[in-house]
């Protein structure tokens, strides 16, 4: 059982659409983080969520941590080519030792020009 | 600012020899480091997690004879894969945990092929 779900797994579109990733679970995390990675990359801190609610920007960007902290979402506003690459949610559990991170399956995302 | 390397960024071997991977945080002291495996278009499989100055912990699965870790320092955490085989080669990453933050940040990753 995958703790942290991640949808949709895979998705391609065309420059300008909107888009938005969801990652679910039924664990409470007392943190969540996103992550973009390129090929042959390691994956690179987009933002951390950590109130209920919470809602940050990131220019085209906006990030979404559920009031009951168990679920987040990304939306991309007018996507570009260069938003092209794998994104990863990931979460720290309440409780959890060690400051490890359960990561979802990841949505690999393709902005075709 | 928070800068992980890893060294090397790709090798290649020969089966039945050993590989050591170094992964240094560059501007702070990482308590603790993890080591994560990863497959094409696959998101991350943490293999283990590594504290300074104790023996790692690995995650179900992992062989810890196999994938040796040493975190001797607050700035350097190695993984050696050890008898390497064709089936080891993979994308390996490491991440360094701040002192007294949780954010995790990410190494450039190293690609091992073993023939």
């Amino acid at each position: 059982t995958q703790l942290l779900e991640q949808s949709p797994q895979f998705l391609s579109i065309q420059e300008g659409e909107n888009l938005t990733v969801y990652c679910n679970s039924s664990s409470v995390f007392s943190s969540l983080q996103w992550y973009r990675q390129e090929p042959g990359e390691g994956p690179v801190l987009l933002v951390t969520v950590v109130t209920g609610g919470e809602v940050k920007k990131l220019k085209r960007l906006t990030f979404q941590f559920g009031d009951a902290r168990k679920d987040s979402s990304l939306h991309i506003t007018a996507a570009q080519p260069g938003d092209t690459g794998l994104y990863l949610c990931a979460g720290r559990r309440s409780g959890g030792s060690n400051y490890k991170l359960t990561f979802g399956k990841g949505t690999l995302l393709t902005v075709n020009p | 600012g928070a800068v992980v390397s890893q060294h090397p960024s790709w090798v290649i071997c020969k089966s039945g020899t050993s590989v050591k991977i170094e992964c240094r945080s560059l501007d702070f002291q990482a308590t603790t480091m993890f080591w994560y495996r990863q497959f094409p278009k696959q998101s991350l499989m943490l293999m283990a997690t590594s504290n300074e100055g104790s023996k790692a912990t690995y995650e179900q699965g992992v062989e810890k004879d196999k994938f040796l870790i040493n975190h001797a320092s607050l700035t350097l955490s190695t993984l050696t894969v050890t008898s390497a085989h064709p089936e080891d080669s993979s994308f390996y990453i490491c991440s360094a945990r701040d002192v007294g933050h949780y954010v995790q940040y990410f190494g450039p990753g190293t690609r091992l092929l073993v023939l």
